[in-house]
């Protein structure tokens, strides 16, 4: 149980261009899902939490108009990354909290490799 | 400012022997704590956490933690380790009162055969 996906694994796009990521939880309802950001042999870094039903929060120097967080069900938040730029590219990473489950951990997507050229 | 400190970026330990992966943390109240192991490319995989209880937690294949309130600590241990062990692993604190975690920089632990 506790599984989370995250679609695309790895994507490739144009600067300019917007990129969607999806995390789904796929056997359990979130109404908290987070959004991280990994640099190459570095820390996550959370750049939002996303609250089903409501607006997300950023944490401090992410551009929400940029990263634009939606948390439409209780399965399914997305990650939109306008207008690209080569400095975006990163390994985007979600995670999910099962609200039904007190003192429960954050259960992690796999991850997706964004490359803007 | 809370914080998570992995003071070591890389463990180099020989197979069969014992390993150790530290952690030290500052966080606020009752701090809920947690291990994760990261495989090249791959998110984050769960092994073990601590909330209140025995200071030893016993997690997935084989790692432990023991959980030491007066230095703040909270290490990755395992009796014997495999090649496979062979990972990035992050040491997490989630403060009393919030669902957000405070990741530790990462221990890049080689075993080797």
């Amino acid at each position: 149980g506790a599984v989370v996906s995250q679609h695309p694994s790895r994507v490739i796009c144009k600067s300019g261009t917007s990129v969607k990521i999806e995390c789904r939880s796929l056997d359990f309802q979130a109404t908290t899902m987070f959004w991280y950001r990994q640099f190459p042999k570095q820390s996550l870094m959370l750049m939002a939490t996303s609250n089903e039903g409501s607006k997300a929060t950023y944490e401090q120097g992410v551009e929400k108009d940029k990263f634009l967080i939606n948390h439409a069900s209780l399965t399914l938040s997305t990650l939109t990354v306008t207008s690209a730029h080569p400095e975006d590219s990163s390994f985007y990473i979600c995670s999910a909290r099962d609200h039904t489950v007190i003192d429960n951990e954050q259960f992690f997507g796999p991850g997706t490799r964004l490359t803007v050229l | 400012a809370q914080s998570v400190a992995q003071p070591e970026d890389q463990v180099n330990v020989a197979e069969g022997n014992p390993l150790t992966v530290k952690c030290t943390y500052s966080v606020s109240g009752n701090p809920y704590l947690f291990w994760y192991v990261q495989y090249p490319n791959r998110g984050l995989q769960f092994l073990l956490k601590y909330i209140t209880g025995d200071n030893l937690v016993k997690g997935s294949y084989g790692f432990e933690a023991e959980f030491n309130k007066s230095q703040t600590s909270f290490h990755l241990k395992k009796p014997s380790a495999l090649v496979s062990d062979s990972a990035l692993y992050f040491c997490a604190g989630k403060p009393s009162g919030t669902y957000k975690y405070i990741f530790g920089t990462g221990t890049r632990l080689k075993v080797l055969a």
